[in-house]
């Protein structure tokens, strides 16, 4: 059972290129997430998805689109990568039960410059 | 809206001390309540969680116990032990959006042998 898996786990983009942060799930969950992890500042919301078709905006969405075209998979775009975007991408997915427990991907570091 | 304060690191401990990291939040109705950890190099890992009042939750010698009256939800380990050196996030989740989370700056712990 993979969990969830993300690629790539390190990137390194020049300011204004774009890229495509892959993420899938193979638990069969609904919910699915990205967030971003900033030296002290913890995790932020960045986008979710409550089910194919249905996405939504997190804490700090600007720079970022994302689709939910299958239950399995959620993909994270930069249209045009700046240098505050480099940071730790983490995707995690979820039932939607009360108090359920969240999964994260292992992560992927993203720098630009 | 919601938010979560936890202590400020770094934290180094000797091997067998006791660790208190504190956590206090701020959320409107009943969140569950969450402590995730991360070790070096890899995603974050759910430690244990809370979903009510008075709730305790443990794991792998970890504690922490859901307190409405004083917002908090402090872990504690009686005897810390090198494997434990890793960021400890806190977080909350909306009551009926158990599936977003909030946050933490988060903790380094470092223990030594």
């Amino acid at each position: 059972n993979a969990g969830v898996t993300q690629t790539p786990k390190f990137q390194v983009l020049k300011t204004g290129q774009s890229m495509t942060l892959q993420c899938a799930q193979d638990m069969n969950h609904e919910y699915m997430s990205w967030y971003r992890q900033d030296p002290g500042m913890g995790l932020r919301l960045i986008h979710y998805s409550v089910g194919a078709g249905i996405t939504d905006q997190g804490e700090v969405p600007n720079g970022y689109n994302v689709s939910r075209s299958t239950t399995e998979d959620f993909p994270l775009r930069l249209l045009s990568a700046a240098p505050s975007q480099t940071s730790v991408y983490f995707c995690a997915s979820s039932t939607t039960g009360a108090g359920n427990t969240i999964y994260f991907g292992e992560g992927s570091w993203l720098t630009v410059v | 809206g919601n938010s979560v304060t936890q202590m400020e690191g770094p934290v180094t401990l000797s091997e067998e001390a006791f660790l208190t990291i504190n956590c206090t939040y701020t959320a409107t109705g009943y969140p569950s309540l969450f402590w995730y950890v991360q070790y070096p190099g890899e995603g974050l890992q759910l430690l244990l969680k809370a979903t009510k009042a008075d709730d305790k939750g443990s794991n792998k010698g970890f504690e922490a116990t859901y307190r409405k009256e004083t917002t908090s939800f402090h872990l504690e380990k009686g005897s810390v032990q090198v494997s434990d050196s890793a960021v400890y996030f806190c977080a909350l989740s909306d009551q009926g959006n158990d599936y977003k989370l909030s946050f933490g700056a988060g903790t380094t712990v470092t223990v030594r042998a």
